[in-house]
């Protein structure tokens, strides 16, 4: 069963534009870690953001927040005022509890590919 | 950046041959995750390492060995290369308090005829 649902398979905006990505996940465990990770055209994955399942509160960095809702097992992105660098694909993740040595091996979503034009 | 190399960064090789992919890093952590990314998939994850000469399989295992004998090193070997092994070949690290967050290295694409 996956995991992680990302189903906005590609959005597309105008540059300025507030868009939100979705994601909504699925464990048993109470102890897990929520990712987003960026991947622009050039291909590599840039870290975002982690979110503990013990840790409710809201996180903003400058253009980006994230709402992170135990109610409804979501962890959405928005990236508020779109800009042309933002177009990427967006993975979200969840890691749970270590139960074994794989350490914290992620469940990746299927991606949602931003497009953001000017 | 996390000190994290991959090499070769692409490779085409034909169907039957095997192929090492290597994941090099500095900073002396102790797992080591190889994944693949294939469209309509995410990533996913192959093989992965918690410490030298400790390794286990991940979802899409098979047709894949891999080896570490070092703690900077961790190979991934496709013992004989199947045109369903194409993909993008991304190498993580994990960091933090209980290792939960992982760094990806650049990724190598291969490509097999």
């Amino acid at each position: 069963a996956q995991k992680v649902t990302q189903a906005q398979t590609e959005i597309s905006v105008v540059e300025k534009e507030d868009v939100t990505l979705d994601c909504v996940y699925e464990t048993r465990d109470t102890t897990y870690y929520l990712f987003w990770y960026k991947q622009p055209p050039s291909g590599e994955l840039v870290f975002l953001i982690r979110r503990n399942s013990f840790d409710e509160q809201n996180e903003i960095s400058g253009r980006y927040s994230w709402n992170f809702q135990k109610s409804t097992s979501s962890f959405n992105f928005t990236i508020t005022a779109s800009q042309v660098v933002d177009s990427a694909v967006y993975f979200c993740a969840l890691s749970e509890a270590q139960v074994t040595n794989s350490g914290y091996a992620l469940n990746f979503g299927k991606g949602t590919s931003l497009l953001v034009t000017p | 950046d996390a000190g994290i190399t991959q090499s070769p960064r692409h490779k085409v090789t034909e169907t039957g041959t095997p192929v090492t992919l290597r994941c090099h890093q500095t900073e002396n952590h102790r797992y080591m995750y190889w994944y693949r990314q294939d469209p309509g998939h995410g990533l996913r994850l192959i093989h992965y390492s918690y410490g030298v000469k400790d390794t286990d399989k991940g979802e899409v295992s098979d047709g894949y060995s891999v080896s570490r004998s070092k703690t900077e090193d961790f190979l991934l070997t496709l013992e004989s290369a199947t045109s369903s092994q194409t993909s993008v070949y991304f190498c993580a690290i994990s960091v933090g308090l209980i290792q939960e967050t992982q760094y990806f290295g650049p990724g190598t694409r291969l490509l097999v005829l």
